[in-house]
């Protein structure tokens, strides 16, 4: 079945960057971008931007600009978000989704993300 | 960017009752408007898709309408697993934008 798996907790201390994966499985990985979307604690879902694993092509959210990078490895079928610069506000769940047309199915299942001096 | 208002933020029903939640966009979105069910601690699940296609195997007690700025999601009869906070997502020139939730209790 389509599946998106993300990688494990992290805690980052403030101005440190984290990369967090999220690896495909059950299609081809190249067909689907893939977005990504984080959620402080109690607050909403906050789309960040996407990725296009067959051109490497991104778009990115005004907010993030500059702060946020998305790659992927098309040989582990696995995409990358980095976020640098981190600050306390940063401190959120930070899902993958693979995009169809203009809707998000499935996701993965999030990576906390916590940064704390 | 395209700005989403969902409302209400918050709505407590009883069990069989019919529940609506909307979302106006802040300009034409044509029918690029998706529904998600998210429950605490999981990951959002897609409902519906362009304003008002069922996602295979979801309940058809789920259902949503609407096409430019105005759109509308309702479920018919609420039921106890139904408790969840709902959230409306637009998409637009390769830029999405999610409403900001509503979170929905039992009466």
């Amino acid at each position: 079945q389509v599946q998106l798996v993300q990688s494990g907790a992290e805690v980052k201390k403030p101005g440190a960057s984290v990369k967090v994966s999220c690896k495909a499985s059950g299609y081809t990985f190249t067909s689907y971008d893939i977005n990504w979307v984080r959620q402080a604690t109690g607050q909403g879902l906050e789309w960040m931007g996407w990725m296009n694993p067959n051109s490497g092509n991104t778009g990115y959210a005004q907010k993030f600009q500059g702060r946020v990078t998305m790659t992927r490895n098309t040989s582990i079928s696995t995409a990358y978000m980095e976020l640098s610069s981190l600050r306390s506000e940063d401190t959120a769940v930070y899902y993958c989704a693979r995009a169809t047309f203009n809707w998000f199915d499935p996701w993965g299942q999030g990576t906390l993300v916590t940064v704390s001096s | 960017d395209i700005q989403m208002t969902q409302s209400p933020s918050s709505l407590s029903a009883s069990v069989g009752d019919r529940v609506t939640i909307t979302c106006q966009a802040s300009q034409d979105i044509s029918n690029y408007l998706n529904w998600y069910q998210q429950k605490p601690g999981k990951a959002p699940k897609l409902l519906i898709y362009d304003a008002s296609n069922l996602e295979t195997g979801v309940p058809s007690r789920f259902s949503g309408s609407g096409s430019g700025t105005d759109f509308t999601f309702t479920i018919s009869s609420l039921q106890p697993e139904d408790i969840a906070t709902y959230y409306c997502q637009q998409y637009d020139n390769l830029s999405y934008t999610f409403g900001q939730g509503t979170k929905l209790e039992i009466k």
